[in-house]
């Protein structure tokens, strides 16, 4: 695709069940980031790939929060026993290599009830 | 630790004006700066990118400029439209490749 693309693009679940949030970064680019953008919080970084490997997790909220990237491409970011506190909306980004410039994609707004 | 401040918080101004957005940071070995804009309910939308070798940078309308030495940065809407309204967002690196993003200024443009 021509852009960064994530899915779901709005997801209503229940406190405490499980979660996966989906990104497709740009092919070819070697970088994936994860935000979050929270009411009243901003947005801050939560995790960065380079290929497959994550070398900077220090944004994760709590060990609730994990994510993973295969084929250096889809990356996947997984939310367990989902606490209303979860509730933002999760931006994903790429970039062709890290301290490039970085393309996001539409987010996937969580509500956590 | 950085941190990113953006000035005003909000913003309403009449269709046709020229206005300035403000950010501020904290630690000056900053890497590229970035300037962002968001509409509500959707992502994020790249206006501006400046290195840190850069003064400033320009696309139509908009012009960003960059003093790395004191720490800020500005955004320049000429003749601004009603199209403009959304929420503008300015983030920096620092060479560790994560945005640290400001605040935001959540501009409304009148007809």
């Amino acid at each position: 695709g021509a852009g960064v693309s994530q899915s779901p693009s709005n997801k209503v679940t229940e406190k405490g069940k499980d979660v996966e949030l989906r990104c497709d970064p740009i092919s070819g680019h070697t970088a994936l980031y994860w935000y979050r953008q929270s009411l009243g919080q901003g947005l801050e970084f939560l995790i960065y790939f380079q290929g497959n490997s994550a070398p900077d997790k220090s944004g994760l909220p709590s060990d609730r929060f994990s994510a993973e990237r295969t084929g250096g491409s889809v990356s996947t970011l997984t939310i367990q026993r989902t606490q209303q506190e979860d509730s933002a909306v999760y931006l994903c980004a790429s970039s062709i290599g890290p301290d490039n410039e970085q393309f996001f994609g539409p987010g996937t707004r969580l509500t956590v009830l | 630790k950085q941190e990113v401040t953006q000035i005003p918080a909000a913003l309403s101004v009449p269709e046709g004006e020229n206005l300035v957005l403000n950010c501020s940071f904290t630690d000056s070995a900053i890497y590229n700066l970035q300037w962002f804009r968001q509409d509500p309910g959707k992502g994020l939308t790249s206006l501006l990118l400046i290195q840190s070798s850069q003064r400033e940078q320009t696309s139509g309308r908009l012009n960003a400029s960059l003093d790395k030495s004191s720490g800020r940065s500005t955004l320049y809407i000429a003749a601004s439209q009603p199209g403009d309204s959304a929420t503008y967002l300015c983030a920096v690196t620092s060479g560790t490749y994560k945005y640290i993003f400001g605040t935001g200024t959540r501009l409304k443009v009148l007809a």
